[in-house]
């Protein structure tokens, strides 16, 4: 079974800084990918970024960018230039490719805070 | 625009009766869809997979005849939860089946039940 830690509960950071958000997972799987889901306080679940397990080159999107580390299992997300609007949870997502499934494995989160 | 629509965004209801939940696809057909329930301050934990034209395959502790599903199309998986408790005040999230191209799943924008 695959799980996916998030190991930091909470965190804040200053407008325009820089901040990192940690997540390791655990598999067996070859293929699969990797994402970054941002929840607001309206609860809508916005795709942040993701990552696909084959390929060796981080993802950015913008300001947000990944850190992949496949032999490690680590997955940390580092978002720079903090905005006020990037208050949220932050909820780090596993999914096996090419299963029968394709449902999404969530971490527990880790709730941001950029503060003015 | 969303690409999946979820409704109603919040419904209370009186202990004991039902409530129906409806997840739509709205630019695409849908063989698999998700069923996801978020307890205030934690994680989106799968309920159930929503399989069009057959019948919802149920994690484990999920009571099936409590938490009614229903994909008779490929545009619409239902979620029904019946003779509703107080414990079963949560919110409620659907979402499609990530696809290699799709960048990732599309979530509706969640029911928030309250019985009373």
């Amino acid at each position: 079974a695959q799980t996916v830690t998030q190991s930091q509960p909470e965190m804040s950071v200053q407008e325009a800084e820089t901040v990192t958000l940690s997540c390791t997972y655990d598999t067996s799987e070859n293929n699969y990918y990797l994402f970054w889901y941002k929840q607001p306080p309206s609860r809508q679940m916005i795709l942040v970024i993701r990552q696909e397990a084959y390929k060796q080159q981080n993802a950015t999107e913008n300001r947000f960018s990944v850190n992949f580390q496949k032999a490690a299992k680590s997955f940390s997300l580092k978002i720079s230039d903090s905005q006020l609007g990037d208050t949220a949870m932050y909820f780090c997502a596993f999914m096996a490719y090419g299963g029968s499934q394709g449902n999404l494995i969530f971490g527990k989160g880790t709730k941001l805070s950029v503060k003015p | 625009g969303a690409v999946v629509s979820q409704h109603p965004s919040w419904v209370i209801c009186k202990s004991g009766t039902s409530v129906k939940i409806e997840c739509r696809s709205l630019d695409f057909q849908a063989t698999t869809m998700f069923w996801y329930r978020q307890f205030p301050k934690q994680s989106l934990m799968l309920m159930a997979t929503s399989n069009e034209g057959s019948k919802a395959t149920y994690e484990q502790g999920v009571e099936k005849d409590k938490f009614l599903i229903n994909h008779a199309s490929l545009t619409l998986s239902t979620l029904t939860v019946t003779s509703a408790h107080p414990e079963d005040s949560s919110f409620y999230i659907c979402s499609d089946r990530p696809y290699r191209d799709s960048g990732g799943a599309f979530f509706g924008q969640g029911t928030r039940l309250t019985v009373v």
